[in-house]
């Protein structure tokens, strides 16, 4: 069964320190997509990034960079030197395409969300 | 260009009473997609459509029913609210296949006493 966990469920940092948000996913597919969506206190859902499974290359966006390892099926996300504004719930989410493959539309399987609070 | 929006933003029903909660978007989007949202529950999806008049079942669907007349509308309809419907839904919206983002609306927070 597809399942995604964020075993964090609250992280509490202060400004400046770095922070690993961690995403461990479940498949049965070779190929697979996996999402990173913020959720600011506003309330909206901020897509991050997306990495395919084929695609084991770390990304560095800013302070935002992800490590993706299939041998340990994670895909955690690190923020350097945390800023009140990252204070948020991120959510790591997974999507296979074989379920596109009989037209099942691309389904989002999020994890439970992992609530960051940086202090000043 | 608005992306995707959702009506109402905020609504109480008393259990028993109907509704119906209206997502547009303006992106030329094949996929619409309803969640849900539960503390401690990340996002769980009710219905989601994959064109214009069609409509499939998500992972939490009893409750709900969903229409997708037009391509660029996604209605969710409760017909006998329940207090277990309290919730934040969320509707989303992406061009065609599973790799792709979704772009999300704001959410309508929903009471039901």
């Amino acid at each position: 069964a597809q399942k995604v966990t964020q075993a964090q469920t609250e992280i509490s940092v202060v400004e400046k320190e770095d922070v690993t948000l961690d995403c461990v996913y479940e498949t049965r597919d070779t190929t697979y997509y996996l999402f990173w969506y913020k959720q600011p206190p506003s309330g909206e859902l901020v897509f991050l990034i997306r990495r395919n499974s084929f695609d084991e290359q770390n990304e560095i966006s800013g302070r935002y960079s992800w490590n993706f390892q299939k041998s340990t099926s994670s895909f955690n996300f690190t923020i350097t030197a945390s800023q009140v504004v990252d204070s948020a719930v991120y959510f790591c989410a997974l999507s296979e395409p074989t379920l596109m493959i009989y037209n099942q539309g691309g389904k989002l399987i999020f994890g439970q969300g992992t609530e960051l609070s940086v202090k000043p | 260009n608005a992306g995707v929006t959702q009506t109402p933003k905020f609504r109480v029903l008393k259990t028993g009473q109907s509704m119906t909660l209206l997502c547009a978007q303006d992106m030329n989007h094949e996929y619409m997609y309803w969640y849900r949202q539960d503390p401690g529950m990340g996002l769980r999806l009710i219905h989601y459509s994959v064109g214009e008049g069609t409509t499939a079942k998500g992972e939490v669907p009893d409750g709900y029913n969903v229409s997708r007349l037009k391509k660029q509308n996604f209605l969710l309809g409760l017909e006998s609210a329940a207090p277990s419907q309290t919730s934040v839904y969320f509707c989303a919206s992406t061009v065609q296949g599973s790799s792709r983002e979704q772009y999300f609306g704001p959410g309508t927070r929903l009471t039901v006493t």
